[in-house]
């Protein structure tokens, strides 16, 4: 069964700082993803990848934040200067294009 | 503005009831529709994905019915245990014209099985 996986499986950094969520998809997908999951709210779409480069992205993906596949294996999503807001779960997703996503178990980031 | 909704919100039942509930999606820009079950701790994981207008399938007990000239789609859970308690999630995928490589989710539906 193939997986998405993700590291770490909980971050917790102050506010202000840098963080790197990283995520290995599945390496013959194409499509790549990041959401987020806000504690008791809906799951929000952050970006999407392909082709390496952004092919979409929405309004909460603002300059704070970046995403980058370097070696082609690893993709991750940059948050510059994190905010206490930015506390959610982010899912990393993979997509072929014709059948369904696959997740990956998560990233619980905290901001304090 | 590509809006999927779900309804209803959050759903309890008895162990052994039959439930379903609904996803409504845009008719005119349809390419996919999904379902996935999302456990708590868990990631979401997909149940179905259905393409044609009239599709049904099924997966143990849980099945799904997609009419995609009226955009809507059901999730059918038949006896339901208390290993079913999750949120359902129903994504639309538009076609490419629109916005191909976005899947965007529902709300979701939050079932809970008492024993």
């Amino acid at each position: 069964e193939p997986e998405v996986t993700q590291t770490p499986s909980h971050q917790v950094t102050q506010m202000g700082q840098e963080v790197i969520l990283r995520c290995v998809p599945i390496s013959n997908h194409l499509y790549f993803y990041w959401y987020r999951q806000i504690l008791g709210q809906k799951v929000e779409f952050l970006v999407s990848f392909y082709n390496n480069e952004i092919s979409e992205k929405s309004e909460i993906f603002d300059d704070q934040f970046s995403v980058e596949r370097p070696d082609g294996s690893n993709f991750t999503l940059k948050i510059r200067s994190t905010k206490l807001e930015d506390s959610a779960m982010y899912f990393c997703a993979s997509f072929q294009g014709y059948t369904e996503a696959f997740f990956g178990q998560g990233t619980r980031l905290t901001v304090v | 503005i590509l809006n999927v909704e779900q309804s209803p919100q959050s759903l309890h039942v008895q162990e052994g009831d039959s439930t379903n509930f609904t996803c409504s999606f845009p008719s005119s820009n349809f390419y996919a529709l999904h379902w996935y079950r999302w456990e708590t701790a868990k990631s979401p994981e997909a149940l179905f994905v259905m393409t044609l207008n009239g599709d049904e399938k099924k997966k143990g007990r849980i099945s799904a019915t997609l009419n995609t000239k009226e955009g809507y789609s059901y999730l059918y859970i038949k006896g339901s245990q208390p290993e079913d308690s999750a949120t359902y999630l129903c994504a639309f995928t538009p076609p490419r014209k629109t916005s191909y490589d976005k899947v965007i989710f529902g709300p979701g539906t939050s079932l809970s099985v008492i024993p």
